[in-house]
């Protein structure tokens, strides 16, 4: 399919592991963005991507977050040190362009994190 | 302190009937108004949005109101349908940015 994907589905570790989280944008979408979705809760944005760059990481809950996206296409997020409040559904969305406008964000199916 | 909310965490209508969907903001800085639909394990689908200089957008069985003065948008479904039973969220942002706010949902059920 041509829609985003999201690797793993689900994701089971333990305090205080490292995980990594991966997102294969839609091709062409040069904008890529990460949300946190905690039970009850909508999806919460942790950083945005503009081709390689990172061009707002204001929503990174704390430095033990950080993501990259070396070639402008695939994504991960990584998590050191997890602790039990890092477990949620991680979104990954892409748009073909960034700010403003009719910006449609198509998302993925998310990676669901259970930190034990 | 949560600037997008959706109150009602569930509602429930018979299908045929028009289901409302309630958000209510307040940053009077959000001009751009979306409405996601989110299936189980899937991610969430854009429906429909509307500009701050519009009070009403269509889309088929799908229009959003937006009360400005109010701070306050709908979305009204007609004909509901049990295909349409998801979660919808609703989100806004501000004029320029990329990065909406999100409401916590509200989880529509159509009964047959």
């Amino acid at each position: 399919g041509a829609g985003v994907s999201q690797t793993p589905s689900n994701k089971v570790t333990e305090k205080g592991k490292y995980v990594e989280l991966r997102c294969d944008p839609i091709s062409g979408h040069t904008a890529l963005y990460w949300y946190r979705q905690s039970l009850g809760q909508g999806p919460e944005f942790l950083i945005y991507f503009q081709g390689t760059g990172a061009a707002d990481d204001s929503g990174l809950p704390n430095d033990r977050f950080f993501a990259v996206r070396p070639e402008g296409s695939v994504s991960t997020l990584k998590i050191q040190r997890t602790e039990r409040g890092d477990s949620a559904v991680y979104l990954c969305a892409s748009s073909p362009q960034g700010a403003g406008g009719h910006n449609e964000q198509f998302f993925g199916p998310g990676t669901r994190l259970t930190v034990l | 302190d949560q600037q997008v909310k959706q109150n009602s965490p569930s509602l429930s209508v018979q299908e045929g009937r028009i289901s409302i969907l309630n958000c209510d903001y307040t940053n009077s800085m959000f001009d751009y108004f979306l409405w996601y639909k989110k299936y189980p394990a899937e991610g969430p689908t854009f429906l429909i949005s509307i500009s701050s200089i519009k009070d009403k957008n269509e889309d088929g069985r799908f229009t959003v109101f937006l009360n400005k003065s109010a701070k306050h948008l709908s979305l009204h479904i007609v004909s509901s349908q049990p295909g349409d039973s998801a979660v919808y969220f609703c989100a806004a942002r501000p004029g320029g940015s990329y990065i909406p706010t999100f409401g916590r949902g509200t989880s529509l059920i159509v009964h047959p």
